[in-house]
């Protein structure tokens, strides 16, 4: 068992491209989220899914948006990268939302240019 | 707002020693509570929780420990070794809301050999 999986490990962007950061759990696990970690700030949620086909917005929602068109894959993407977005990014998951323990991935660092 | 407030600093030990780091939170209606820690590049990872209607609990070499009453909660690592050198973070969680956790900012334990 993986349990949660990111891709890619690291990636430089140039600025207002495009990208995808990709997110896939094989707990199957209702509740899955997006964290940023920028040193000093801790670890700020961007968004979460409670459940397939559904998705809600966290701390610093903006300039990313999200899907969950199936329990396992939670993609972010990033319409249009800035510099301001260089940072390390997470995934997690969890049985239930809330109380129950999130299990995080290896995370992405990913530097805009 | 209502946060969690855990400064980030430096906290050294000698290896065998034990080591206590703290949190305060903020938020009255907090009742479940979750202690991580997070290795050089590697995504945080659960070390034990505590819920409001407890005051201690215990894992393999840890305890937390939750005082309500000033809303503080610790980690206690007995017998600490080189391995648990990391950030700690602790993170709260309202059952009563949106059942999104909040992260405090992480304290730094270095371990000396």
């Amino acid at each position: 068992i993986a349990g949660i999986t990111q891709a890619p490990t690291s990636q430089i962007l140039a600025a207002g491209r495009r990208m995808t950061l990709r997110c896939t759990q094989d707990m199957r696990h209702n509740a899955m989220y997006w964290y940023r970690q920028d040193l000093g700030l801790g670890l700020r949620l961007i968004h979460y899914s409670n459940t397939a086909g559904t998705t809600g917005k966290g701390e610093v929602p903006d300039g990313y948006s999200v899907s969950r068109a199936n329990t396992d894959d939670f993609p972010l993407t990033l319409a249009s990268a800035v510099p301001s977005q260089t940072s390390v990014y997470f995934c997690a998951s969890s049985v239930l939302q809330g109380e129950n323990t999130q299990y995080f991935g290896p995370g992405t660092r990913l530097t805009v240019l | 707002g209502e946060s969690v407030g855990l400064h980030l600093p430096t906290l050294s030990v000698q290896e065998g020693d034990n080591s206590i780091i703290n949190c305060a939170y903020s938020n009255s209606a907090s009742d479940y509570f979750i202690w991580y820690k997070q290795e050089s590049g590697k995504g945080p990872q659960f070390i034990i929780d505590i819920r409001s209607n407890m005051d201690k609990r215990q894992g393999q070499r840890v305890t937390v420990l939750l005082n309500k009453t000033v809303k503080h909660l610790s980690l206690q690592i007995a017998a600490t070794q080189p391995g648990d050198s990391a950030v700690y973070f602790c993170a709260e969680t309202a059952s009563g809301g949106s059942y999104i956790p909040t992260f405090g900012r992480g304290t730094s334990l270095i371990v000396h050999p």
